[in-house]
């Protein structure tokens, strides 16, 4: 069965400095990768989403992420921290194997604080 | 274009009571997915429908079901609340085939009293 691991529950940087998120996948095909973010009472709005057509995938406000076959990960990054990236990210994963065509499987969360 | 739209965005009930959520899918989805997010659990996957058959089951409780209507809303139900049952539900539409994003409603919050 398909799963996500995120490692770190809780990430704190400081404004401007790299944002590193990261999330390992088990998964006995190439599976379909996502992450989401999440601010305060709301739902879950999609930042970019890995589909095998390139390792390294941009999404919105200045996030990417890499997908690393050899590593099982889908790490997600961004050069430089804004106030408002303070949110929980989650990353996903969904594809044959295990979760079918609706159904995504969430890693736990990582809480991203951001310092002034 | 209109996005996932639930209602109630919060609602209050008593152990015991049974409760409908909704969901109104973006127009041209034909999968509706549902969610329970907890802080304890995080968010786990109750069922999905698709052209108004459920395709997919998480594991929950029968006192957790659904259905989609014709023209893709779709209802989620539970029954004889329990104080555990107190979480975000989260509703979510796609195009249905593997690797398309969902895109998700803004949730409805159940406190289970």
């Amino acid at each position: 069965a398909q799963s996500v691991t995120q490692l770190g529950s809780h990430v704190s940087v400081s404004e401007g400095a790299l944002v590193l998120l990261r999330c390992n996948y088990s998964s006995s095909v190439p599976p379909y990768l996502f992450w989401y973010v999440q601010y305060p009472n709301q739902g879950l709005q999609l930042l970019l989403k890995y589909t095998s057509a390139a390792t390294l995938v941009k999404g919105i406000n200045g996030f990417e992420a890499e997908f690393k076959k050899s590593e099982t990960s889908f790490h997600l990054t961004k050069p430089s921290a804004h106030m408002s990236d303070a949110a929980e990210y989650f990353c996903a994963v969904s594809g044959a194997g295990g979760g079918s065509q609706g159904n995504l499987i969430f890693g736990k969360g990582t809480k991203l604080s951001v310092k002034p | 274009k209109a996005g996932v739209t639930q209602t109630p965005r919060y609602l209050i009930k008593t152990r015991g009571q049974q409760v409908t959520l909704s969901c109104s899918p973006i127009s041209g989805h034909r999968s509706v997915s549902w969610y329970q997010q907890t802080p304890g659990q995080g968010l786990q996957f109750l069922f999905e429908y698709f052209s108004e058959t459920q395709r997919n089951k998480g594991n929950f409780p029968g006192r957790f079901s659904g259905r989609q209507f014709s023209n893709s809303r779709s209802e989620m139900n539970v029954s004889t609340l329990e104080l555990g049952d107190s979480a975000l539900y989260l509703c979510a539409s796609s195009l249905g085939q593997v690797g398309t994003e969902a895109f998700f409603g803004q949730g409805t919050r159940l406190t289970v009293v």
